[in-house]
Parts: C-alpha cells; structure tokens; sequence
C-alpha cells in the first residue's frame, strides 16, 4: 500500500498527558501537511512541513503543539498536556514536489482520532 | 480570513439522477480548487481538482469553475447510493508559497435508492 500512512488510528489520553501522532507520507512526496477535524466542524490546517523544515505553521496553536519532520522517518505531531478539546481526528496528507500553478494535489490518510478523557 | 462557503444540506436526490454541490470562496488569489468526497468516519478522499475556468470531467463527476464569480461546483451524474457521504470543497493558494488547503464545511448527499 503506497498510500500515507498514520498511526495510531486510534489514541486515549488522559488530561494532562502527552500525544505523539506519526504520519508517513506517500511514497515519492516530500510535503506533509496536519489538519484537525474537530467534531461537527470543517477540516482546519494546522501546519506545513517539508523534510527538516517548517514551511507554514500559521494554523498551529501557540501553545502545547509542535510538529517536525526529520531527515528520517515520519512526520510527528506532537501535544503536550492535553485538554478534553483536543479531541478530534488528526489528519495528514502529503503531496509531491510542488510546481507554481500546478494544481499540487494532497492526499490524506486515514487520520488519528484522539480522545482525551 | 479566507472562507468557502457550501450549503451543508442534506442534499437528497433519487438514484440515477444529477446531484449538484455548489461552492463560493471569498480570496481572489485562490489558484486551486479541489473536491473531496468523505465517509461518515472515514478520511478525505480527493474526488476532482480544477484550476482553470470552465469544465472537467472525470467518469460520472463534472467540475466548474468562475473565478469571476468565485464560485465552483460539481455535478455527480447517475447518482448512486454508494455516492451518499459528505463531498468538502477545498481551495488552494499557493501564491504565498504555502499550500495549504481551506476547506468549506461540507454538503452532506443522500442518494435514495
């Protein structure tokens, strides 16, 4: 399967714990992208990655979330001390190289779906 | 602040017929425009992308797009059950070198059989 991959599908925390979500992008695209879907809300970006670097991260909260994406492995979302609005489904898509004008596809993987109790 | 705008529906139409979703988007700048189709529980599945005025097709789906009017759409041709789910219209500009998508709340179809 050449699909992006994400795990865990599924994750628990309590409040005040910690959250690391992964995401493999497909094979041959270098870009990532986080969105959050927050229960009965729209998709909402979060952050742009490219390897070793953060490109956009406008939609990111200020506080508790961080994302990288190393030189090797996955892409990581990161949530410290979580809240019960946390949760959501976390989704990642990725994309190739990107070409000005083109239409720069992104295609999503099966998302995470934290819940925090 | 960018918006796009759908009518959230439910948009009910009978099998075999034409199911129409309509879009508008407040940036000029967009330069990408994207459907999505998703499952109850299930992940964005890209449908169509359109990036030039007028029509694409693609099977039974048809985009449209007015950047004049900002406004694009997508017509499902011989609705099927099995296209029941909620379709996200998604637009890109990319002229600030950041691509990410904004994405409209969704139109929930149910084709009745």
């Amino acid at each position: 399967n050449a699909g992006v991959m994400q795990n865990p599908r599924h994750l628990v925390r309590r409040r005040g714990q910690e959250a690391r979500l992964r995401c493999s992008p497909m094979k041959g695209h270098s870009h990532v992208y986080w969105y959050r879907q927050l229960p009965e809300e729209g998709l909402k970006f979060m952050v742009y990655l490219q390897k070793e670097n953060i490109i956009d991260e406008s939609g990111m909260p200020k506080e508790r979330f961080s994302a990288e994406f190393p030189k090797e492995g996955p892409s990581i979302l990161r949530i410290q001390q979580v809240v019960r609005g946390d949760s959501a489904a976390y989704f990642c898509a990725s994309s190739p190289l990107l070409i000005q004008g083109a239409n720069n596809e992104q295609f999503f993987g099966p998302g995470t779906r934290l819940t925090v109790l | 602040q960018k918006e796009v705008e759908q009518n959230s529906g439910p948009l009910s139409v009978p099998e075999g017929a034409i199911a129409s979703l309509n879009c508008t988007y407040s940036d000029r700048g967009s330069q990408s425009f994207f459907w999505y189709r998703q499952y109850s529980g299930k992940s964005p599945e890209l449908i169509m992308s359109i990036y030039s005025n007028g029509d694409k097709e693609d099977g039974r789906f048809t985009a449209q797009l007015n950047k004049a009017s900002q406004y694009v759409s997508l017509l499902i041709r011989d609705s099927q059950p099995s296209d029941s789910a909620t379709y996200l219209c998604a637009v890109m500009d990319s002229g600030a070198g950041s691509y990410q998508l904004t994405f409209g709340k969704g139109t929930k179809l149910s084709v009745i059989p």
